[in-house]
């Protein structure tokens, strides 16, 4: 079955950096997107990025650029999240969610995540 | 950024009770509005895809509905598992964004 497994929880110092990994099976890696998505405690989700891991090209949140580094292993099925210069606001459940496109018309798609990770839980703290 | 404006922020029913939670979108976005669920401690769920599609296997008493900037989900009988937060997000435009939630409580 379609599945993404996430790497455990992590606790980093201030300043730090930490590596999510969220590997997939049970489908064709390279012909999904992949978005991270992010929740603080007690809040709601916010949208870090997206990589394709078919070539690597990447998109992430503008509040994120230059923190934060997506990439993917195809040997592995597997992508990454690195983020860095980590701060207490970084503490959150890192999700990866499976971008799903269906055709509107040639050429346009409705996008939607489908299939999530089950989160991986990182703690900033001094 | 396209903001996504979630009503109400909670809401409380009982088992049985027919339920809609509103999304409004900034700009327009046509029909690319998706809506998740989730319960405490886990993963989204998608529910909904492109305002009214229903995901496989997702319970037919979920609907929605709208297009432009005004969309609904609707519970039409509230079941004890559907006590979670509901989340809408546009796909239109990236960044993709979320809707700030609606926690739905046992009356």
């Amino acid at each position: 079955q379609v599945q993404l497994v996430q790497s455990g929880a992590e606790v980093k110092k201030p300043g730090a950096s930490v590596k999510v990994s969220c590997k997939a099976s049970g489908y064709t890696f390279t012909s999904y997107y992949m978005h991270w998505v992010r929740q603080a405690p007690g809040q709601g989700l916010e949208w870090m990025g997206i990589i394709n891991p078919s070539g690597g090209s990447t998109s992430y949140a503008q509040k994120l650029q230059g923190r934060v580094t997506m990439t993917r292993d195809t040997s592995t099925s597997t992508v990454y999240m690195e983020l860095s210069s980590l701060r207490s606001e970084d503490t959150a459940v890192y999700y990866c969610a499976r971008s799903h496109a269906t055709v509107v018309t040639p050429g346009n798609y409705y996008y939607y995540m489908d299939v999530w990770g089950k989160g991986t839980t990182v703690t900033v703290s001094s | 950024d396209i903001q996504m404006t979630q009503s109400p922020s909670s809401l409380s029913a009982s088992v049985g009770d027919r339920v809609t939670i509103t999304c409004r979108a900034s700009q327009s976005i046509s029909s690319y509005l998706n809506w998740y669920q989730q319960k405490p401690g886990k993963a989204p769920k998608l529910l909904i895809y492109a305002a009214s599609s229903l995901q496989s296997g997702v319970p037919s008493r979920f609907s929605g509905s709208g297009s432009g900037t005004d969309f609904t989900l609707t519970i039409s009988s509230l079941q004890p598992e559907d006590f979670a937060t509901y989340y809408c997000q546009q796909s239109y435009s990236t960044p993709t964004t979320f809707g700030q939630g609606t926690r739905l409580e046992i009356k």
